[in-house]
């Protein structure tokens, strides 16, 4: 297996555009992570999946954020209208459970917005 | 209120040393804890986990005091290529269950020839 793919890998964008960020989990893994990174507030837990469905969104920062995951390989983490405190690296990760076991992290999305 | 803190940093240390660091978390309830290791620019990856009883992977060691509610992470004869920064992760629980893994913000460890 690849790992866990994200995509795109670095994302300029302007204030107020759309941004989508994307992922694709290992397969077999049941559960699916959004984490936001940055300087000040460390590795933060925005949404997790379990069988495609969404779990706990409780750390998604507002109604701008938004993430679905449509099938068992495939998760969207969407940022509309984008500002530029949402700069910051974000990481996907899956696991095969919630507890106990690794969790594999994407390469992560580096978002820039200007 | 944090929910694991951890001492950033940066600990400069000289190749060979023993360096240790601690975490400490709040939830009394968490059940599963992890060392994970980051490179500058890459994304967090397994180091270890941390068992009740302590465990040893080589040159590093990891211990739970589950009474303090901290965790340690002992790095013996350090080398250069230790020099990363080591996340502290622990699987909160709630009334509902497992909330997934919540990481410290990290210890940025620098490894000096």
């Amino acid at each position: 297996d690849a790992g866990v793919i994200q995509s795109p890998r670095h994302e300029v964008t302007e204030m107020g555009q759309e941004v989508t960020l994307r992922c694709k989990p290992i397969s077999g893994h049941d559960y699916l992570f959004w984490y936001r990174q940055t300087m000040m507030r460390g590795l933060e837990l925005l949404i997790y999946f379990n069988n495609n469905v969404p779990i706990d969104d409780s750390g998604m920062p507002e109604d701008r954020f938004s993430a679905k995951m449509p099938n068992a390989s495939f998760s969207t983490l969407k940022i509309q209208p984008s500002e530029p405190r949402d700069s910051a690296v974000y990481f996907c990760a899956s696991s095969l459970t919630i507890s106990n076991t690794e969790a594999f992290f994407g390469q992560g999305t580096r978002l820039t917005v200007v | 209120r944090k929910e694991v803190e951890q001492d950033p940093g940066p600990f400069n240390v000289p190749e060979g040393a023993t360096v240790a660091f601690n975490c400490t978390y709040s939830n009394s309830a968490s059940q599963s804890f992890f060392w994970y290791r980051q490179d500058c620019r890459k994304e967090p990856k397994l180091l270890m986990s941390v068992y009740s009883s302590g465990n040893e992977d080589g040159r590093f060691t990891a211990q739970l005091n589950r009474a303090s509610q901290y965790i340690s992470l002992l790095i013996r004869d350090s080398k250069l290529s230790d020099s990363a920064t080591y996340l502290c992760v622990v699987n909160m629980y709630s009334g509902g269950g497992a909330d997934g893994l919540t990481f410290g913000k990290g210890t940025h460890l620098i490894i000096q020839p």
